[in-house]
C-alpha cells in the first residue's frame, strides 16, 4: 500500500506570493493533518480536515487555509507569504478522525521563502 | 496549555550502548503517546503508539513507556546501532498532536 505522499517535495517562493501545497493520503484513509516545522517552534498543528470538512485548527493566521476534496487528497493554501512562513510542511493521514487512530506522516515539502 | 519537553536535547553514544530519551508533559489528560523518528529533511516515522491505559509498548530493540500520573515516558534503545542515528519525537494526542522538543541522537559506530 503506496504511503502518504506530498508534492511537490520543494519550492521555492518570493515574499508576497501565493502557494499551494498537496496532499494525498493512504487509500482508504478519510483524515489529513497537516503541520508546520522550523527549527525554533517545532512541528506545529495547522488544520485537521475529515470527509471534506475542517475538524480543527491550530493557530495560525488566515493566510494559511486548506480544503479536501472528495477523494481524500487534501490541499494547503497558504497566501501572501512571509520570509517566516520557509519551513517543512507535513501532512499526515489516518483512517478516521478517532483520537486513537494512528497518523501516517508524508516525506513534506520543504517550501523556501525568499 | 500541554507543554512537552525532551531531554536531552542531544546525545551521541559509542555502538551497541542501550540509551534512554525522556519526555515529559504537564497535563496527563491525554488520549495516547506517540514516538517518531524523523531522519533530516525527512517526514517522521512511527516507531511506538502507547494508549493512555496502557503502561508500555515493545517493538524490536524499542520499549517506550509511559506514567501518567507523572507525566513521563521513556523510550529505550537496546543495542544502539549507527542506523539509529535521528532525531527522536514524542508527541501527545489530543484533538491534534502536540509534539516534544525532540532529543538529536547520534550514535558512533
Amino acid at each position: 500500500k503506496a504511503g502518504v505522499t506530498q508534492t511537490p517535495r520543494y519550492l521555492i517562493k518570493t515574499r508576497g506570493q501565493q502557494v499551494t501545497l498537496s496532499c494525498s493520503p493512504i487509500s482508504g484513509h478519510r483524515s489529513v493533518s497537516w503541520y508546520q516545522q522550523t527549527p525554533g517552534q517545532g512541528l506545529q498543528f495547522l488544520f485537521e480536515y475529515f470527509s471534506e470538512t475542517q475538524r480543527n485548527k491550530g493557530n495560525f493566521p488566515g493566510r494559511f487555509s486548506g480544503r479536501q476534496f472528495s477523494n481524500s487528497r487534501s490541499e494547503m493554501n497558504v497566501s501572501t507569504l512571509e520570509l517566516g512562513d520557509s519551513a517543512l510542511y507535513l501532512c499526515a493521514s489516518s483512517f478516521g478522525s478517532s483520537l486513537t487512530d494512528t497518523q501516517y506522516f508524508g516525506p513534506g515539502t520543504r517550501l523556501t521563502v525568499l | 496549555k500541554q507543554e512537552v519537553t525532551q531531554i536531552p536535547a542531544a546525545l551521541s553514544v559509542p555502538e551497541g550502548e542501550n540509551l534512554v530519551l525522556n519526555c515529559s508533559f504537564t497535563d496527563s489528560a491525554i488520549y495516547n503517546l506517540q514516538w517518531f523518528r524523523q531522519d533530516p529533511g525527512k517526514g517522521l516515522t512511527s516507531l511506538l503508539l502507547i494508549q493512555s491505559s496502557q503502561r508500555e509498548q515493545t517493538s524490536g530493540r524499542l520499549n517506550a513507556s509511559l506514567d501518567k500520573s507523572s507525566g513521563r515516558s521513556t523510550l529505550y534503545i537496546a543495542a544502539s546501532q549507527p542506523g539509529d542515528s535521528a532525531t527522536y519525537l514524542c508527541a501527545l494526542r489530543g484533538y491534534k498532536y502536540i509534539f516534544g522538543t525532540g532529543t538529536r541522537l547520534k550514535v558512533l559506530a
